[in-house]
């Protein structure tokens, strides 16, 4: 069984782009979440969809927004990037409410 | 809204010695408990999860955790560590009264297995 794929695996922007990360999760898993992780900060919740839907958004500006598609993978969008975005965000599936994740997108801003 | 507490940010162990990583947490309804690792540079790894039923939960590499109601805790725990355990590991929870929340980490705690 295939994990949750994550692409890319590193990107670098310039202050002021943006920047779309992709997630697939793992075959019939309706359910994916999106975390921010930054140097020191553990991980905060960014993004929930469950069948296609947003259930659930963190304490995060409008530029960060995502959407997930009749196939359940998703795609996280960071517009007018800010030097303090520079992160590594996960992504996870979710089966009985066990949270699997991907391996990261490591964004850089410079 | 659920919150969990991670109160150190680093606890170091020698090789061989039990080792405990803490975790408190706070929900309205019942809770799902769940501790994941981290390695450098890698996504989170399950380790285990707590639903219901018996309060000490076995996972995996030999870690297990204990669910206090009482004291709304999920401590992680190991008999004996290893130098390999040496990674980030968070505790998570998500309440199952409100079926629209999300899965919550902690801040994280490192720890150190020195040899």
């Amino acid at each position: 069984e295939a994990g949750v794929t994550q692409s890319p695996t590193h990107l670098i922007k310039t202050r002021g782009q943006q920047a779309t990360l992709r997630c697939s999760p793992i075959s019939g898993h309706t359910s994916v979440y999106w975390y921010q992780q930054a140097l020191g900060l553990g991980l905060q919740f960014l993004l929930w969809y469950d069948e296609g839907e947003e259930r659930n958004r963190g304490n995060f500006p409008p530029r960060f927004s995502g959407r997930q598609f009749p196939n359940y993978s998703s795609e996280l969008n960071v517009n007018a990037l800010e030097l303090e975005d520079s992160a590594l965000y996960l992504c996870a599936s979710q089966r009985r409410s066990e949270a699997f994740f991907g391996q990261g997108t490591r964004l850089t801003v410079v | 809204a659920q919150s969990v507490a991670q109160p150190e940010d680093q606890v170091n162990v020698a090789e061989g010695n039990p080792l405990t990583v803490k975790c408190t947490y706070s929900v309205s309804g019942n809770p799902y408990l769940f501790w994941y690792v981290q390695y450098p540079n890698r996504g989170l790894q399950f380790l285990l999860k707590y639903i219901t039923g018996d309060n000490l939960v076995k996972g995996s590499y030999g870690f297990e955790a204990e669910f206090n109601k009482s004291q709304t805790s999920f401590h992680l725990k190991k008999p004996s560590a290893l130098v390999s355990d040496s990674a980030l590991y968070f505790c998570a929870v998500r309440d199952m009264v409100n079926r629209d929340d999300k899965i919550i980490f902690g801040k994280g705690t490192r720890l150190h297995i020195l040899p």
